[in-house]
């Protein structure tokens, strides 16, 4: 079956740090790989993506590379600002399977001034 | 509407009581998901919907949870004698075709939640 692993939280961080949140995933088939991002009091919305192997998703300053050889897609940030505090989510999604996307348990960021 | 819509955002009801979410998906999206996400936890997947195709409802906790979808548009997630331990935030999600990876047809888009309280 298809899992996404993340790594506990919280993060917590100053600002100026480098962010790393670590994900790898198993799946059955060839997944879509996508970050998620959740603000307090709101729903997920996309971060960024990657839908095939050493292709670089980013956005925002957050960046992944998606790595088939390793099954991660672990999120970076050079400098993570106050604003970045929000809970993060690895997911994937396998064209041709149930097309239910697995979404990892999530990793909460807290960034402090 | 511009983005994915739900209502009530938040709910307090009594155990025992029934209740029913509501989802407003963007318009011309065939998929709809349900997802609860308990304190501390990730995504629970509930159930998800296709076009016309029978609901995949293999997420579905016990049978006092059930949804509908009228009309290949709003769907609405109803909880029958509820539990305490049936609070937790139901996110909806819908994507304009779940199996169409180029150009991200398939990426979800999510309704900010309802929040249920079972006092």
């Amino acid at each position: 079956g298809n899992s996404v692993t993340q790594m506990e939280g919280p993060v917590t961080l100053s600002e100026e740090a480098f962010l790393t949140i670590n994900c790898t995933y198993t799946a059955t088939g060839y997944p879509s790989l996508f970050w998620y991002v959740q603000y307090p009091g709101e729903g997920l919305q996309l971060l960024l993506k990657a839908t095939k192997a050493d292709d670089k998703g980013s956005n925002k300053g957050f960046e992944a590379t998606y790595r088939k050889e390793t099954t991660s897609f672990h999120l970076e940030k050079g400098s993570v600002q106050v604003s970045d505090s929000a809970v993060y989510f690895c997911a994937l999604a396998v064209s041709g399977g149930s097309y239910i996307p697995t979404f990892g348990r999530g990793t909460s960021l807290i960034v402090h001034p | 509407g511009a983005g994915v819509s739900q209502s009530p955002s938040n709910k307090v009801t009594e155990k025992g009581k029934d209740v029913e979410l509501r989802c407003d998906p963007i318009s011309g999206h065939t998929a709809l998901y349900w997802y609860r996400q308990s304190l501390g936890q990730g995504l629970e997947f509930l159930i998800y919907f296709q076009g016309n195709s029978a609901p995949d409802k293999s997420g579905l906790p016990s049978d006092r949870f059930s949804a509908e979808r009228t009309g290949g548009s709003v769907s609405t997630l109803t909880i029958q004698r509820t539990q305490q331990e049936d609070s937790a935030v139901y996110l909806c999600a819908s994507s304009f075709n779940p199996g169409l990876v180029l150009r991200g047809k398939n990426i979800q888009y999510f309704g900010a939640g309802t929040r249920l309280s079972v006092l």
